[in-house]
């Protein structure tokens, strides 16, 4: 199976501020890469696509990027609704494995 | 629009068996493909399996390969997860969710999420 690894697992950021979480697979999955947020007590929703399309209605402060095994996703301005826990998912090979999640906190 | 409402949670003891629901609305049910995807408390998701639009391709994580299975009636608009042989270990929250598209490919995404069902495994 294809290990997903994000850094950081938390991360503690303010109003405003640019935030990068990081994702790494354990072999080349080329751009099959998916991004989902997830807020307490709420199912998770799709962000990003292909790596770096955004999910329609997706705002464009949030934008993702990298190929083979190192993937980004970017926050740019962090608003209140933005903390929450996010994740990547590899769609390269069934188990479509996710990593363990980015818990992104108010400061 | 689209609807996912899973049902068939509960509390099981070790060894038994449960079988989860999902039934979808505000889509072609047949034309889509879907997957369940689980979430044990406070800890990450796990994918589990999927299914194509016309249940030709049926895929597994290895945690429950030979013990769940998956199906769907495209009559009924509902999406099943069969679980066997049920562990601790296999307590969470099941969530089913809409694929982007017919077959369980490369590139998928999971678009659309029920609020999942929750399953407890304890003796």
């Amino acid at each position: 199976d294809i290990q997903m690894t994000q850094s950081p697992s938390s991360l503690s950021a303010s109003v405003g501020d640019r935030v990068t979480i990081s994702c790494r697979a354990s072999q080349n999955i080329i751009n099959y890469l998916n991004w989902y947020q997830q807020k307490p007590g709420k199912a998770p929703t799709l962000l990003i696509y292909a790596a770096s399309s955004f999910q329609s209605g997706v705002p464009s402060r949030f934008s993702g990027s990298g190929s083979g095994t190192d993937f980004t996703l970017t926050i740019n301005s962090l608003h209140p609704e933005d903390f929450a826990t996010y994740f990547c998912q590899q769609t390269y090979i069934t188990p479509h494995t996710f990593g363990q999640g980015t818990k992104l906190e108010i400061k | 629009e689209v609807q996912l409402v899973e049902s068939g949670g509960g509390l099981a003891q070790p060894g038994e068996s449960l079988r989860l629901s999902c039934v979808a609305s505000g889509f072609t049910f047949s034309n889509y493909a879907m997957a369940w995807v689980r979430q044990a408390p406070g800890k990450g998701l796990e994918w589990v399996s999927g299914i194509s639009g016309g249940a030709i391709g049926i895929y597994y994580a290895d945690s429950v390969e030979g013990r769940f299975t998956v199906s769907r009636d495209n009559s009924k608009n509902t999406l099943y997860l069969q679980m066997n042989s049920l562990r601790v270990d296999d307590t969470a929250l099941y969530y089913c969710a809409k694929v982007d598209r017919l077959p369980f490919t490369r590139g998928i995404t999971l678009e659309y999420w029920g609020q999942g069902s929750l399953v407890s495994v304890s003796s």
